[in-house]
């Protein structure tokens, strides 16, 4: 069984410019979460999807970032117009729906660097 | 609000050394607790968890047993190996179906 994919794995973009990161969840996960590591900091929730539905967003920075969630399958990510701060990785993972003891499935993660 | 603390890092140690490493959390109530690692240019994987008050979760030779007495879920190795050089990141969550909160990493570095 595929785990979670991200694409892309690595991006290097200039400052105001656009950047769009996708993840493919588990088949079968309802629950999909954006999460982002800057600089060697703590990982930071930035939403969560169940579904097509976006049930917690309380964690995405602004509003250069914004997110979807096709037909409750892949998730996009697009960072417009980036910064520099923005330089970090972005993880997504999926899990099943049902208790807090669920496993939540990582993946590589996108690795953004902004110059 | 809720959140995780770990000890910070990085903690250098020889093979075969004994490992701690401490993480406290503050939340009103029982949350399930969690270790991830991240192995150098990997993603995150589960490592081990636990759902309840006393439970130990164990996997690889690690282990962490749920205090709520002292709200911690400290991870300990027996015996180090290179291989477990990673960052190691404790984390808890609450409802059905909601996020992970992450403490700051604790970066593990082995030597032989």
């Amino acid at each position: 069984e595929a785990g979670v994919t991200q694409f892309p794995s690595h991006s290097v973009i200039e400052k105001g410019q656009t950047v769009t990161l996708r993840c493919d969840p588990i088949s079968g996960h309802d629950n999909l979460y954006w999460y982002r590591r800057v600089m060697g900091k703590e990982i930071k929730f930035l939403l969560h999807f169940v579904k097509e539905s976006k049930q917690d967003e309380s964690g995405m920075p602004n509003n250069r970032f914004l997110a979807e969630r096709t037909g409750g399958t892949y998730s996009t990510l697009k960072v417009q117009p980036a910064e520099l701060e923005d330089s970090g990785v972005y993880f997504c993972a999926s899990s099943v729906q049902g208790g807090s003891g669920n496993t939540i499935y990582f993946g590589e993660g996108s690795w953004l660097t902004v110059v | 609000g809720d959140s995780v603390t770990q000890m910070e890092g990085p903690v250098t140690l020889s093979e075969e050394a004994f490992l701690t490493i401490n993480c406290t959390y503050t939340a009103t109530g029982y949350p399930s607790l969690f270790w991830y690692v991240q192995y150098p240019g990997e993603g995150l994987q589960l490592l081990l968890k636990a759902t309840k008050a006393d439970d130990k979760g164990s996997n690889k030779g690690f282990e962490a047993t749920y205090r709520k007495e002292t709200t911690s879920f400290h991870l300990e190795k027996g015996s180090v190996q290179v291989s477990d050089s990673a960052v190691y990141f404790c984390a808890l969550r609450w409802n059905q179906g909601g996020k992970l909160i992450f403490g700051q990493g604790t970066e593990l570095s082995v030597k032989p």
